[in-house]
């Protein structure tokens, strides 16, 4: 069955410098979105993004965040100077079609942990 | 804005008890209902659906049915095994949002043997 990968698994990084996560969504889908948990809080929307651009980001995603598709197959979630409360589980996840208020499913990565320190 | 409550955990049960995860939501519109679940070390894995009133979802002995006038979607199975030991989170999709996913905090499942 296809599935959406994320690399790396776990990431530590110092606090100031910039990380990328990566995520290869299932091939054929075209909405695809990014999602954060920090510990024992909820999973919470970041970014939705469709047709090579953002369709819809929270008050979390600001301008140290960015989203990218640089080829057909990966998408990447950059943090240009990472703060010690950027410190969570991030995920990603696609979905087939772009249609608001339609039955298809998103599918989620494993996640990749990140720790600031 | 739009949200999601469940039932704290952990919940602890013994193998074949039955299992009730409450969950209620808010919204304007017509969202649709999820549970998803994510087991030890991996992703959240979509676990059953339900995309208007009354709809039931089901698969692998779970059940929920969404519940407009109560505003809920709780997350039922009648004989639960060690292997649904798991984090359970209820999601709901807004109605005519772009796809985003608002999630409850989720709740940990144990199973005994």
């Amino acid at each position: 069955e296809p599935e959406v990968t994320q690399t790396p698994s776990h990431q530590v990084t110092q606090m100031g410098q910039e990380v990328i996560l990566r995520c290869v969504p299932i091939s054929n889908h075209l909405y695809f979105y990014w999602y954060r948990q920090i510990l024992g809080q909820k999973v919470e929307f970041l970014v939705s993004f469709y047709n090579n651009e953002i369709s819809e980001k929270s008050e979390i995603f600001d301008d140290q965040f960015s989203v990218e598709r640089p080829d057909g197959s990966n998408f990447t979630l950059k943090i240009r100077s990472t703060k010690l409360e950027d410190s969570a589980m991030y995920f990603c996840a696609s979905r087939l079609y772009p249609l608001a208020g339609g039955t298809d499913t998103q599918y989620f990565g494993p996640g990749t942990r990140l720790t600031v320190l | 804005g739009d949200s999601v409550t469940q039932m704290e955990g952990p919940v602890t049960l013994s193998e074949e008890a039955f299992l009730t995860i409450n969950c209620t939501y808010t919204a304007t519109g017509y969202p649709s209902l999820f549970w998803y679940v994510q087991y030890p070390g991996e992703g959240l894995q979509l676990l059953l659906k339900a995309t208007k009133a009354d709809d039931k979802g089901s698969n692998k002995g779970f059940e929920a049915t969404y519940r407009k006038e109560t505003t809920s979607f709780h997350l039922e199975k009648g004989s639960v095994q060690v292997s649904d030991s798991a984090v359970y989170f209820c999601a709901l999709r807004p109605y005519n949002q772009g796809g985003k996913l608002i999630f409850g905090q989720g709740t940990e499942l144990s199973v005994k043997p």
